[in-house]
């Protein structure tokens, strides 16, 4: 089975300091793993993945999550926070295919982050 | 626009009625889901087809039903919905079902009363 866990209902932050929203995961093998935006009244964006390699992934709009698989963690980063990055971020996660696998993604509950000017 | 739309936005329903919500991709995508969305939990994945067959679907109660007439439509028909179905109801779409992103319609807000 897999599943996400992100442990912060929300994240504050002032506008120019590093901002970290915290996703923790568990798969049966090795992981697929994104984060999702979303912005009021929108469907999910794509942000960024990591699949294999680099274990630091630069994504969309400044953003960038590391891999760390021994404390099975893929944490969002961004170095300067900007009030337009106020959103609900998504972290997502999916066993590595094979025949018998789930075929989608397993989605956390959401951090709403909010920065304020 | 993110090439998956759908209809309608927004939309009231009784308990009695029967009504569908509709997704349409024009990515050239493969594989379509349905996804509701509560407040504060996780987005539930609800069913997956690839190439217009069900491949996924999840414990979901029979009260809704997909629908996948070709690979750029999705539907979800909805018949005697309950109070506690009231939701966002995403539909996305991508290249297969492997690791691909998904790319999300803006959703349907579904209220049941």
């Amino acid at each position: 089975a897999q599943s996400v866990a992100q442990p912060e209902d929300q994240v504050n932050v002032a506008e120019g300091n590093p901002l970290t929203v915290k996703c923790t995961y568990s798969v049966s093998g090795n992981p697929y793993l994104f984060w999702y935006v979303q912005y009021p009244n929108r469907g999910l964006q794509f942000l960024l993945k990591y699949i294999t390699g680099d274990n630091l992934v630069k994504g969309s709009y400044g953003f960038e999550a590391e891999f760390n698989k021994s404390q099975t963690s893929f944490h969002l980063k961004k170095p300067s926070a900007l009030v337009s990055d106020s959103a609900l971020y998504f972290c997502a996660v999916r066993d590595i295919p094979g025949d018998t696998g789930r075929r989608a993604l397993t989605f956390g509950s959401g951090t709403r982050l909010q920065v304020q000017p | 626009e993110t090439g998956v739309t759908q209809t309608p936005r927004h939309l009231v329903m009784g308990m009695t009625n029967k009504k569908s919500l509709k997704c349409e991709q024009h990515l050239g995508h493969n594989a379509m889901y349905w996804y509701k969305q509560s407040a504060k939990k996780p987005l539930e994945l609800m069913f997956v087809y690839s190439l217009e067959e069900r491949v996924e679907n999840n414990s979901v109660p029979s009260r809704f039903s997909p629908e996948c007439p070709n690979s750029s439509h999705l539907f979800l028909h909805l018949h005697t919905l309950q109070p506690e179905d009231s939701a966002l109801y995403l539909c996305a779409s991508s290249q297969d079902t492997g690791a691909n992103v998904l790319t999300f319609g803006a959703g349907s807000r579904l209220t049941v009363l």
